[in-house]
C-alpha cells in the first residue's frame, strides 16, 4: 500500500537545540499531519497542513513548532528550541482528501531531548 | 474536549480465540475508524464505519457502531499471533472534518 517515509527514525539532541523532522508523504496526497505520541499513551494531534498553510493546530503545537513543505517533497516539523517535554515519537501522516477518512502514517521519529 | 475515548485495556489471549475491543464517545461523530499499531510502527487503518452503518466486516474483523450509545466495537475472530498490537479507535467529529482524534488504545497480546 501507500507508504509514508520518515527520516530519521531516531534523533537525540540536547535541550535548546533545533531539530527538523522530515516526512516524505504519499506522492499524490494533499493533506499532511503531525501527531505526537508519548510512550504508552495515545496519539495526539499536533497540526494539519494543506496548500502551504496550517489548517488547524492543537494546544500541543507550541510557538516553538513550525511546519512547512518547502520544495514540494518533504513535509517538515521544526522545533526550535527543543525542551525536555518534547521527547516523544512524532508520526507524520498524509491523506488524499480533507475528510481525513484514511490517514497513512509513517513509522515515526523517536525524538529524545537530553 | 475528548472526541474519542477507549476503555483502556491490556488483553492477553491464546491464538485462535476471538476478541472484542470497545470504544465510547462523548460527542457526536460521523465516522469511526479502527487502527492497529504494531511495535515500532505507525498506525494502519483496519476498518472504517459510518454513522449510517451498524456493522462493517473485513475478513476476520467486524466493527459495530451504535450512535445511540455513542460506542463502537472491533471484533477479531480466530486471532493469530500476528494480531498482537495496540488497537485504537479514532473519530472524526462532524464539524472538524480534517482532524482525526484517537482513543487511548487497547493492547492485545496473542500467544501462539
Amino acid at each position: 500500500g501507500p507508504k509514508v517515509l520518515q527520516i530519521p527514525s531516531h534523533q537525540i539532541i540536547d535541550m535548546g537545540q533545533m531539530v527538523t523532522l522530515n516526512c516524505d508523504p504519499v506522492s499524490n496526497h494533499l493533506y499532511f499531519y503531525w501527531y505526537k505520541q508519548i510512550l504508552g499513551q495515545q496519539m495526539e494531534f499536533l497540526v494539519n497542513f494543506y496548500n502551504g498553510k496550517v489548517m488547524e493546530k492543537s494546544k500541543l503545537f507550541k510557538d516553538q513548532f513550525s511546519v512547512e513543505r518547502p520544495d514540494g517533497s518533504y513535509f517538515t516539523l521544526k522545533i526550535q528550541p527543543t525542551a525536555l517535554e518534547d521527547s516523544a515519537v512524532y508520526f507524520c501522516a498524509s491523506s488524499l482528501e480533507q475528510s481525513a477518512e484514511t490517514l497513512y502514517f509513517g513509522s515515526g521519529t523517536r525524538l529524545t531531548v537530553l | 474536549s475528548q472526541w474519542g475515548e477507549e476503555n483502556l485495556q491490556a488483553l492477553s489471549i491464546q491464538e485462535g480465540e476471538d476478541v472484542t475491543m470497545n470504544c465510547s464517545y462523548k460527542t457526536y461523530t460521523t465516522v469511526v475508524q479502527w487502527y492497529r499499531q504494531k511495535s515500532g510502527k505507525g498506525p494502519a487503518q483496519l476498518i472504517l464505519i459510518r454513522s449510517n452503518e451498524r456493522e462493517k466486516r473485513s475478513g476476520r474483523l467486524r466493527a459495530t457502531l451504535d450512535t445511540s450509545s455513542q460506542s463502537s466495537s472491533l471484533s477479531i475472530t480466530g486471532t493469530l499471533a500476528t494480531d498482537t498490537a495496540v488497537y485504537f479507535c479514532a473519530a472524526t467529529p462532524s464539524n472538524m472534518g480534517y482532524k482525526l482524534t484517537f482513543g487511548t488504545g487497547t493492547s492485545l497480546l496473542v500467544d501462539p
